[in-house]
């Protein structure tokens, strides 16, 4: 079936640091492939979605790739600020006909 | 105007107690999930629907009963609450399954003593 893999639990940065978050996925399905992004007190959030078509993401200084090769996907920021900090979850969708998978999150502290 | 909410926001019962979480959607969505969040485990599904009167299960159906009474009205339903049901519980809408964007309510934190 399909799955979704978030090794990275944890990241700490300082401001102004390259942020980058990687994401495995296994699918036999064409993948939509999401981030969303979960503020404290808060329900997750979209951030960004890719698909086969557009390869590409970019929104709030954020921008998520991916490898169809490696088959996983990426979101980096070039320069992360303490409002960054948040969770991030990666998130793999197919048309397959079944319901989303979510990765287990990276939470990520930018310390000033 | 929030499209997806949440009732009640906080909730403590005892072990053994009935539950039941409200969620309501106003995107005119056909589809709407009830998750569970725990530290190092993200955020995974229980149950979810395409419409009044359908129900499917997630990952992590066990001790959780749905049902959805409208397509804007989905419950969560824990008839004999255990501990381990203690979590925060987020709904969520979507247009369609795979490729499609949710939009989470804000959450429901249960404590089950």
């Amino acid at each position: 079936g399909d799955s979704v893999t978030q090794m990275q639990g944890q990241v700490t940065l300082s401001e102004d640091d390259f942020l980058f978050i990687n994401c495995t996925y296994s699918t036999t399905w064409y993948p939509t492939l999401f981030w969303y992004v979960q503020y404290p007190g808060e329900g997750p959030q979209l951030l960004l979605k890719v698909t086969t078509a557009n390869n590409k993401g970019i929104s709030r200084g954020f921008e998520a790739t991916y490898d169809k090769g490696t088959t996983s996907f990426h979101l980096q920021k070039a320069s992360v600020q303490e409002s960054d900090s948040a969770v991030y979850y990666c998130v793999l969708g197919a048309n397959s006909g079944t319901y989303q998978r979510f990765g287990t999150g990276t939470k990520l502290q930018v310390v000033p | 105007e929030a499209a997806v909410t949440q009732s009640p926001r906080n909730k403590v019962t005892v072990t053994g107690g009935n539950v039941t979480l409200s969620c309501r959607q106003t995107n005119s969505h056909n589809y709407m999930y009830w998750y569970r969040q725990d530290t190092g485990h993200g955020l995974r599904l229980i149950h979810y629907s395409y419409g009044a009167g359908n129900l499917q299960i997630g990952d992590v159906p066990d001790g959780y009963k749905a049902t959805r009474t409208t397509q804007e009205d989905f419950f969560l339903l824990l008839e004999l609450a255990s501990p381990s049901q203690t979590s925060l519980y987020f709904c969520a809408s979507s247009g369609g399954l795979g490729g499609y964007e949710q939009y989470f309510g804000p959450g429901t934190r249960l404590t089950v003593l």
